[in-house]
């Protein structure tokens, strides 16, 4: 069965902080992981990785895949209060199936 | 402005009694998704679309229904409600070569007693 597992479940750190979430997976006919950042209620796109190795930058955020070690992990540096939010991780599979699998998310919430 | 609108935005209603909830997009997406968010599970996807009459079931099938009649709109129906479909429903659209940038509607709470 497909399985995408985020942790931690929940993490607080004080504003300027920087964090690091992670994402693991497996997924058969895996083609792109993606993270969402869900504040008060829709999730809004963050990031899409495909290749290993590349980092995603925007920002304050960050991003990077292993697909080795079926792995990503997603870094905010210097956070700010507006960064509070649940963190989702999803990950997309190969052209002709287009389901999405989601975890379960990393609640962050950022203390001023 | 660029958007996907749910409707009904809350709902409580009782078991077994059908219910549809509408979603539409005006940024003439063709992929169009339900999912439904629970605490502890996270996002899961019921349905999703690629075109117009093109559906497929996504990881929680059971117990819901969609058709895609016309490219902006896709409801999610529920023929025999029942508690276990008390949650939190996104419709989500994107072009169907960015299926991962989905843009999510704002949500529909709904509450089956």
């Amino acid at each position: 069965e497909d399985k995408v597992v985020q942790s931690p479940l929940s993490l607080v750190v004080h504003e300027g902080d920087t964090v690091t979430l992670n994402c693991s997976y497996e997924v058969t006919n895996f083609r792109s992981l993606l993270w969402y950042k869900q504040e008060k209620k829709a999730p809004t796109f963050l990031f899409m990785l495909t290749s290993s190795g590349i980092e995603k930058k925007s920002g304050r955020l960050s991003s990077i895949l292993d697909k080795k070690e079926l792995f990503s992990i997603l870094n905010i540096t210097a956070t700010q209060t507006g960064d509070s939010a649940i963190y989702l991780c999803a990950v997309g599979r190969s052209f002709g199936n287009e389901k999405l699998t989601f975890g379960t998310g990393t609640r962050l919430t950022i203390i001023p | 402005e660029a958007q996907v609108t749910q409707n009904p935005r809350y709902l409580i209603t009782v078991t077994g009694k059908k219910l549809t909830v509408t979603c539409s997009q005006n940024m003439n997406h063709e992929y169009m998704s339900w999912y439904r968010q629970d605490p502890g599970l996270g996002l899961r996807q019921i349905y999703y679309s690629m075109n117009v009459e093109v559906t497929d079931k996504g990881d929680v099938p059971e117990g819901y229904k969609v058709s895609r009649k016309e490219k902006r709109n896709f409801p999610l129906i529920l023929e025999s409600p029942s508690p276990n479909q008390t949650s939190l429903y996104f419709c989500a659209s994107s072009f169907s070569g960015r299926t991962y940038e989905q843009y999510f509607g704002p949500g529909t709470r709904l509450t089956v007693t």
